[in-house]
């Protein structure tokens, strides 16, 4: 079965560059989900996009944006990049719109972003 | 202020033994509480998962109780395998307008010896 798509898998940048990281839900998955896991931390929450709108908001720096596209792939926008954004950038996605839809959520194999 | 309280941290347990690892919340908002399992390097894959109007869900080797009285919930694993040794998170789903972000109990590191 199809699963979620992230890349790159791999990122490294120096300080206050710049980053994007891209996400391909599961198809027919109208959400997507974006959490952030440093080293030995659970995911904490960043943003949601549920049709293409933004759904809800966590603990997101303000130097970060994303957005959901019409095909339904999502990027995350990050700038100004510190040593403590060094971390593994998860996406998720759920069918949370769809009849039959479930409250699951999918994750992708994520990307990890050094930054030096 | 972690909303969602996991333990134990760390797991050591035999083969074909039972691993059980306890979570518990508070907020009431909390309306489905999956389990993830993750691998070094990977992304959590959802394992099992439950509603609190049950009481218990089994799939295969793995086993959810669900006491909503007590706002606590806990995976069994029977016949635990060397192959289930991995990082397992409990979570919990905020139910509140358009959010459906999950909350993340800290995880607990669990590992079966052959």
């Amino acid at each position: 079965a199809a699963g979620v798509i992230q890349s790159p898998r791999h990122l490294i940048k120096e300080k206050r560059e710049t980053a994007t990281l891209k996400c391909y839900p599961i198809p027919r998955h109208d959400t997507v989900y974006w959490y952030q896991q440093g080293p030995g931390q659970d995911p904490q929450f960043l943003i949601s996009f549920y049709e293409k709108m933004q759904s809800d908001k966590g603990s997101i720096p303000d130097r970060f944006s994303a957005q959901q596209f019409s095909d339904y792939h999502s990027e995350l926008n990050m700038s100004s990049l510190e040593l403590g954004d060094s971390a593994l950038y998860f996406c998720a996605s759920s069918a949370r719109g769809l009849a039959g839809g479930g409250d699951e959520q999918y994750f992708g194999p994520g990307t990890r972003l050094t930054v030096t | 202020q972690q909303q969602v309280k996991q333990s134990p941290q760390s797991l050591i347990v035999q083969k074909g033994g039972i691993s059980i690892i306890n979570c518990a919340y508070e907020n009431t908002a909390f309306d489905y509480f999956p389990w993830y399992q993750q691998f070094p390097g990977k992304g959590p894959a959802l394992l099992i998962a439950i509603r609190p109007d049950v009481s218990e869900k089994k799939e295969g080797r793995f086993t959810i109780s669900f006491n909503k009285s007590a706002k606590q919930f806990s995976l069994h694993i029977m016949d635990s395998q060397p192959g289930d040794s991995a990082t397992y998170f409990c979570a919990a789903r905020y139910y509140g307008g358009a959010t459906n972000k999950l909350i993340f109990g800290t995880g607990t590191l669990l590992a079966v010896q052959p």
